[in-house]
């Protein structure tokens, strides 16, 4: 069991928003900034967005982060076939002095 | 660009070792942390462990702690882990990723480790 808790799955039609959730404690997400990344299938995992909610070079402002608390959350909106892959939320753990990941969410674009 | 490039990933048996590199060029590897992450078979991404830019500070996951060994060698641009005693349960794609303290903002394409007797 992962850490972080993210739903396994999650699928809207092209067009829509989905928010993809990230759930922790105080000793990781509540005291920790919080990173995500999108891993296309069969291809290394990239970076989309760090610091809870900045954007790296390139990537588009569809994708957006956000962080209360113990939770973190994702949104992708304007969803394109192109979306379809594995997100997965990442921060360090003070309790486990280990980083951790969620255990990722597939997102099919319906 | 940035541009991480592993090997050394093969087929080993269990108690066995192995030792993966990886190139890092278009960036000062000097000023950067960095990890290896690994991703089972049809599984999540795991954190492995992270060097300091100077190799001073390292940590590692308990999965690993006692059996693996990172390194780098600054002037050369690169980054090794000794992988020993390996178990069945380490068999997984490890990436080289840029990173460690905040985030993890580059990785290379990943070298397979399998396990196996």
């Amino acid at each position: 069991q992962s850490v972080l808790t993210q739903p396994p799955s999650v699928s809207a039609a092209p067009g829509q928003k989905v928010l993809i959730s990230c759930s922790g404690s105080s000793s990781n997400v509540g005291s920790y900034s919080v990173s995500w990344y999108r891993q296309l299938p069969g291809t290394a995992p990239k970076l989309i967005i760090y610091d809870n909610n900045k954007r790296p070079s390139g990537i588009p402002d569809r994708f957006s982060g956000s962080k209360s608390g113990t939770s973190a959350t994702l949104a992708i909106t304007g969803l394109q076939t192109g979306d379809e892959a594995e997100y997965y939320c990442a921060t360090w753990d003070s309790s486990l002095s280990a980083w951790v990941f969620g255990g990722g969410t597939d997102l099919t674009v319906l | 660009q940035v541009q991480l490039v592993e090997s050394g990933g093969d087929l080993v048996k269990p108690g066995g070792s192995l030792r993966l590199s990886c190139a890092a060029s278009g960036f000062t590897f000097s000023d950067s942390y960095m990890s290896w992450i690994r991703q089972a078979p049809g599984k999540g991404l795991e954190w492995v462990v992270y060097i300091s830019n100077s190799g001073t500070t390292i940590d590692y996951a308990d999965s690993v702690k006692g059996r693996f060994t990172i390194s780098r060698d600054n002037a050369k641009k690169s980054l090794y882990l000794q992988m020993n005693s390996l178990r069945v349960e380490d068999t997984a794609v490890y990436y080289c990723a840029r990173g460690g303290y905040y985030n993890f903002d580059h990785w290379g394409q990943g070298t397979l480790v399998t396990v196996s007797s």
